[in-house]
């Protein structure tokens, strides 16, 4: 299995400009986590998925972060219109969690690291 | 709110020792205590895991210990190597839906 696969590694853009995030989970996975990395903040958790359905999205920051699972392989995340203070590490994780299978272990991608200029 | 220390952000010790980080959280009793393991420029990786009805967990040269009553969980590395340095990080399920949070990590260089 190639792991979690996320796009793009690193993205520089100005601000007020629309940014994507992509990111494609391990096959067989049901649940989908956006995690972000700063230095002074550490990783916070931004939104969860469940069989492709937002659980919990109480850690998006403003209503300029949407975060969308159409297909048990794909989640996005977008920023719109992104500011300065958005540049972090943004990481996708996938788990098995609630299939039965596992212990809810995190298997994370290697992150895209944002610079909003 | 739920709150996740880790003893400090730097933490040095020389080959051969034992590196003892320390987890501490409050407000919640989560069901589960996890460890990952970050380098430079990587994802974070899972290490180990810890239920809170279990006090121990081993796996090869570390160790893990859980204290509900204190809130704390412990991570032991034992003859540290120069290859252990790395961020260490530990994650409590602090949601209804299992969510992970994660504490903001301890830095561990192990001196040759």
């Amino acid at each position: 299995d190639a792991g979690v696969i996320q796009s793009p590694r690193h993205e520089v853009t100005e601000m007020g400009q629309e940014v994507t995030l992509r990111c494609k989970p391990i096959s067989g996975h049901n649940s989908l986590f956006w995690y972000r990395q700063t230095m002074m903040r550490g990783l916070e958790l931004l939104i969860y998925f469940n069989n492709n359905v937002p659980i919990d999205d109480s850690g998006m920051p403003e209503d300029r972060f949407s975060a969308k699972m159409p297909n048990a392989s794909f989640s996005t995340l977008k920023i719109q219109p992104s500011e300065p203070r958005d540049s972090a590490v943004y990481f996708c994780a996938s788990s098995g969690l609630g299939s039965g299978t596992n212990t809810g272990e995190l298997f994370f991608g290697e992150g895209s690291r944002l610079t909003v200029l | 709110s739920q709150k996740i220390e880790q003893n400090s952000e730097a933490l040095n010790i020389q080959e051969g020792k034992t590196a003892t980080l320390t987890c501490n959280y409050t407000n919640y009793s989560p069901a589960y205590l996890q460890w990952y393991r970050q380098d430079p420029g990587r994802g974070p990786v899972f290490l180990l895991l810890i239920r809170e009805n279990e006090k121990e967990k081993r796996k090869e040269r570390l160790k893990v210990t859980f204290d509900t009553t204190l809130k704390q969980s412990l991570f032991h590395i034992t003859a540290s190597q120069p290859a252990d340095s790395a961020t260490y990080l530990c994650a409590l399920d602090m949601g209804p839906g299992n969510q992970f949070y994660f504490g903001t990590g301890t830095s561990l260089t192990v001196i040759p």
